[in-house]
């Protein structure tokens, strides 16, 4: 199956501050999500996004799929910015639906 | 609803006990998973249904494992005998219909297997 790999696994930042998420896939996709899991365990949506660059508010994301990776940028970072950052990729030409495959996450944490 | 629903939000069984976890889609979606979250595995994919088929159930760990979906809507995931490595966040997940629509996530049911 498709492998998808997240760095760094652990972020800790201060308040204010720039950073940037990464995610590498194995395989070509024609489906790439970021979602963030608060601290109640609830995944919450951030891109859909196979490819091209998107941005909301403070998040931004960038998808280069001939080169299999994307990019989540947090600029200003917030403490509730804080929580887990999941990258998800469905295969193209999957046999069936559009199930999606995990990285292992990035933890960010960000101290006031 | 406004978003996708399941229930109950927690559950505690002991060994060897059935249980079966529901989730409520968005109104409209056609397209419903269940997947699952656990310290060791990350998070993976169960099942997936197309209305109320199920095309790809590559992911369920066992013939203890099995989920249904009704109506194109309500879908329950049911383990039977259950087993302390079954622990973990089930989600459920819903999308419309085309294969590059976005998936929206649940709150989760946390298994406990004592």
């Amino acid at each position: 199956g498709i492998q998808v790999e997240q760095s760094p696994p652990d972020l800790i930042l201060q308040e204010g501050a720039n950073s940037t998420l990464r995610c590498n896939f194995s395989d070509s996709v024609n489906n790439l999500q970021w979602f963030h899991q608060n601290p109640w365990g609830q995944l919450i949506n951030l891109f859909y996004i196979p490819s091209g660059t998107k941005q909301n508010g403070r998040l931004s994301a960038t998808t280069v799929a001939t080169e299999r990776y994307s990019l989540l940028y947090i600029s200003s970072s917030q403490t509730t910015d804080s929580g887990v950052y999941f990258c998800a990729v469905e295969r193209i030409w999957e046999a069936a639906g559009n199930k999606l495959t995990f990285g292992g996450g990035t933890r960010v944490l960000v101290k006031p | 609803g406004a978003g996708v629903s399941q229930s109950p939000s927690n559950k505690v069984t002991e060994k060897g006990k059935d249980v079966e976890l529901r989730c409520d889609p968005i109104s409209g979606h056609t397209a419903l998973y269940w997947y699952r979250q656990s310290l060791g595995q990350g998070l993976e994919f169960l099942i997936y249904f197309q209305g109320n088929s199920a095309p790809d159930k590559s992911g369920l760990p066992s013939d203890r494992f099995s989920a249904e979906r009704t109506g194109g809507s309500v879908s329950t995931l049911t383990i039977q005998r259950t087993q302390q490595e079954d622990s973990a966040v089930y989600l459920c997940a819903s999308s419309g219909h085309t294969s590059t629509d976005t998936q929206y996530f649940g709150p989760g049911t946390r298994l406990t297997v004592l």
